[in-house]
């Protein structure tokens, strides 16, 4: 079964820094991608996902993340984060028809 | 709102207590799912019905039940659980099962369970 490794599961930065979460899986098949956020007091919501085609995906909010099948990573990016980022992230691997999610990262925003 | 409502929000039971929680989807979605999510640790998936019948259950144990009397409601009967049950309880929808396409699932918020 694959599983989702998630890094740095704290992380603490100013507004206008600039975010990556790390986000590595071990299944060698065919995958789908995704990254979920959950805000403070809501449900797990779809940020980003990649299916197949142009590797480098772009989602909601100014986040993006990157498909790189040599390094079995799909990092979220986000150049300029806001103090509205603040949240949990959870990346997400579907392959061999099972989902697996990653343990989260809570980023904490500080205006 | 995502379409998908869970009650109750909050539970606290004893060990030796029968509840029930329940999810309902307005999304005319065809599988449902359960989810544990524990801090610390990956969302862990308990069960997936599709079509109103369970295809999935990934060794959960039987003090937990589940239930999916039609496609837009899904139930989880507890009964004499373990302190190390208490997390909170996700309940997920999509078009169809994740084996037949690529399906976004949509969440909802989640009952927060304590077992004393």
């Amino acid at each position: 079964a694959q599983s989702v490794s998630q890094h740095n599961h704290h992380v603490i930065l100013s507004e206008a820094a600039s975010l990556e979460l790390g986000c590595n899986y071990s299944y060698g098949g065919t995958v789908n991608l995704f990254w979920y956020v959950q805000y403070p007091g809501q449900h797990l919501q779809l940020l980003l996902k990649y299916f197949s085609g142009d590797p480098l995906v772009k989602g909601i909010k100014g986040f993006e993340a990157e498909f790189i099948k040599s390094k079995f990573s799909f990092n979220l990016r986000k150049p300029s984060v806001q103090w509205s980022d603040t949240a949990e992230y959870f990346c997400a691997v579907k392959g061999n028809n099972r989902l697996a999610f990653g343990k989260g990262n809570q980023v904490v925003v500080i205006p | 709102e995502t379409g998908v409502t869970q009650t109750p929000r909050h539970l606290v039971m004893g060990m030796t207590n029968k509840k029930s929680l329940k999810c309902e989807q307005h999304l005319g979605h065809n599988a449902m799912y359960w989810y544990k999510q524990s801090a610390k640790k990956p969302l862990e998936l308990m069960f997936v019905y599709s079509l109103e019948e369970r295809v999935e259950n990934n060794s959960v144990p039987s003090r937990f039940s589940p239930e999916c009397p039609n496609s837009s409601h899904l139930f989880l009967h507890l009964h004499t659980l373990q302190p190390e049950d208490s997390a909170l309880y996700l309940c997920a929808s999509s078009q169809d099962r994740l084996a037949v396409t690529y399906n976004e699932q949509f969440f909802g918020p989640g009952t927060r369970l304590t077992v004393l």
